[in-house]
C-alpha cells in the first residue's frame, strides 16, 4: 500500500530556532499534501494545504509567515516552524493522497520547544 | 463551518464486550466519512471509509454506519480486545472540498483484561 514518510518523529529545540519537518510520499506522486496540528487531548486541525509548484493555502488563523510550507516536488512537502516558541509545541502530521478516496498519513512529528 | 463531535470522549470496557462509538456532523453535504485509529504519539491508521451514497462498511470486527441526513455515523467494534485500545477519530470531507478533512474530537478507548 501507499506509504507516507514523515521525519523527524520528534524534535526538541530551543525557543527562537526554526524546525523543518519533511513529508514524503514514497511510492506515489502527490500533487496535494495536507498539514495538520494536534494539541494534547484535542483533535487534528488542518493548518494548510500544500500544492506542488504553487503557494500553500492556509486555514484561517494559521500564520503563513510562521509556518512555511514548500512543495517543490511531487513527492516532498516540508513544513518549517520559524522562530519556534513553547506555544508551538504540538504534534504535527501530514497526509497525502493519490485519489479522492484514500488518504495516507505520516507517522507524525512531536515538537517540543523549550 | 463543519463541526464534528464524538461521543463518548472516553470509554473503558472489559475484554470481549461489543461497543459503539458515535460521531455527528453538522453539515450533511459530505463526500465521505472515515474512521481512523490513533495510537499514542503515532500517526493515523485508516479503518473504514464510507462514501456519502453508502450506508455502511465492514472490515473484520469493525462495522461503520452512516446516516447522512441526520448527520450521524457509528463505529461498532465486536468482541473487543486489549489491542483495540487507542483513540478513534472520525473525519468528514465535504463535497467540493477536495481531500480536506474535518476531524472529530475523538473517543479514547481502553479495553481491559
Amino acid at each position: 500500500g501507499a506509504v507516507v514518510s514523515q521525519h523527524p518523529s520528534w524534535v526538541i529545540c530551543k525557543s527562537g530556532t526554526s524546525v523543518k519537518i519533511e513529508c514524503r510520499s514514497l511510492d506515489f506522486q502527490a500533487t496535494t499534501m495536507f498539514w495538520y496540528r494536534q494539541f494534547p487531548k484535542q483533535s487534528l486541525m488542518l493548518m494548510a494545504t500544500s500544492n506542488e509548484g504553487s503557494k500553500a493555502t492556509y486555514e484561517q488563523g494559521v500564520e503563513k509567515d510562521k509556518f512555511l510550507i514548500n512543495h517543490a516536488s511531487l513527492t516532498l512537502s516540508t513544513l518549517t516552524v520559524t522562530s519556534a516558541h513553547p506555544e508551538d509545541s504540538s504534534f504535527y502530521i501530514c497526509s497525502a493522497s493519490r485519489t479522492r478516496e484514500k488518504l495516507f498519513f505520516g507517522s507524525g512529528t512531536q515538537l517540543s520547544v523549550l | 463551518k463543519q463541526e464534528v463531535t464524538q461521543i463518548p470522549a472516553a470509554l473503558s470496557v472489559p475484554e470481549g464486550e461489543n461497543l459503539v462509538l458515535n460521531c455527528s456532523f453538522t453539515d450533511s453535504a459530505i463526500y465521505n466519512l472515515q474512521w481512523f485509529r490513533q495510537d499514542p504519539g503515532k500517526g493515523l491508521t485508516s479503518l473504514l471509509l464510507i462514501q456519502s451514497s453508502q450506508r455502511e462498511q465492514t472490515s473484520g470486527r469493525l462495522n461503520a454506519s452512516l446516516d447522512k441526513s441526520s448527520g450521524r455515523s457509528t463505529l461498532y467494534i465486536a468482541a473487543s480486545q486489549p489491542g483495540d485500545s487507542a483513540t478513534y477519530l472520525c473525519a468528514v470531507s465535504l463535497t467540493g472540498g477536495g481531500n480536506k478533512l474535518t476531524f472529530g474530537t475523538g473517543t479514547q478507548l481502553k479495553v481491559e483484561l
